[in-house]
């Protein structure tokens, strides 16, 4: 089945440090990947997606490139603030077969970023 | 434009009731999904609702049902609650099954 590796928080950095957050997934073919970001008592929003191999999708300074051959999707931006505290989830839905776009999610990755 | 809402926004019921959660989509959206948030883990899929039909499930017993309405508008029913239940219910919407999910901001589920 179809699943998702974040490497484990949580991870403190100070502000303006760069920022890498690890994930690697398994899928058949090929999935579409997301990462979504989780604020202290909200639900997630969405942060950026990448579609197909090499596709880099970028969000407010954060990019994540999509990397078949090493099957990863991991997140990165060069200098983080107070406010990019949240827990960073990484996902993937799978090729269409017959509809559906169910979400597999990581264990999510917890940021504080300090002053 | 107002984005996906859900009702209520915290609920405490005690092992052996049902519960029914609601949800709105961001309009002009079709497609509801359902995931659950245990505490500390990722959102996990319940069920996913098109034209008033149960598309896709997850790994969830039958305790869990849910119902998709006209207006695309969504339900999740959870029968003889169990402690384990205790979670954050997250609600999500698209606009057909190759669109990126939109989130609400879930119901807090607390099993006393």
């Amino acid at each position: 089945g179809n699943s998702v590796t974040q490497m484990e928080g949580p991870v403190t950095l100070s502000e303006e440090a760069f920022l890498t957050i690890n994930c690697t997934y398994t899928a058949t073919g090929y999935p579409s990947l997301f990462w979504y970001v989780q604020y202290p008592g909200e639900g997630l929003q969405l942060l950026l997606k990448a579609t197909k191999a090499d596709d880099k999708g970028s969000n407010k300074g954060f990019e994540a490139t999509y990397r078949k051959e090493t099957t990863s999707f991991h997140l990165e931006k060069g200098s983080v603030q107070v406010s990019d505290s949240a827990v960073y989830f990484c996902a993937l839905t799978p090729i269409l077969t017959g509809g559906g776009n169910k979400l597999t999610f990581g264990t999510g990755t917890q940021l504080k970023v300090e002053l | 434009d107002a984005g996906v809402t859900q009702s209520p926004t915290h609920l405490i019921k005690t092992r052996g009731q049902q519960v029914t959660l609601r949800c709105s989509p961001k309009s002009g959206h079709d497609t509801v999904s359902w995931y659950q948030q245990a505490l500390g883990q990722g959102p996990q899929f319940i069920f996913q609702y098109y034209e008033e039909e149960e598309r896709q499930r997850g790994n969830f017993p039958d305790r869990f049902s849910g119902h998709q309405f006209p207006n695309y508008s969504s339900e999740l029913n959870v029968n003889a609650l169990l402690l384990g239940d205790s979670a954050l219910y997250l609600c999500a919407s698209s606009l057909a099954s190759d669109q990126p999910q939109h989130f609400g901001d879930g119901t807090r589920l607390s099993i006393l």
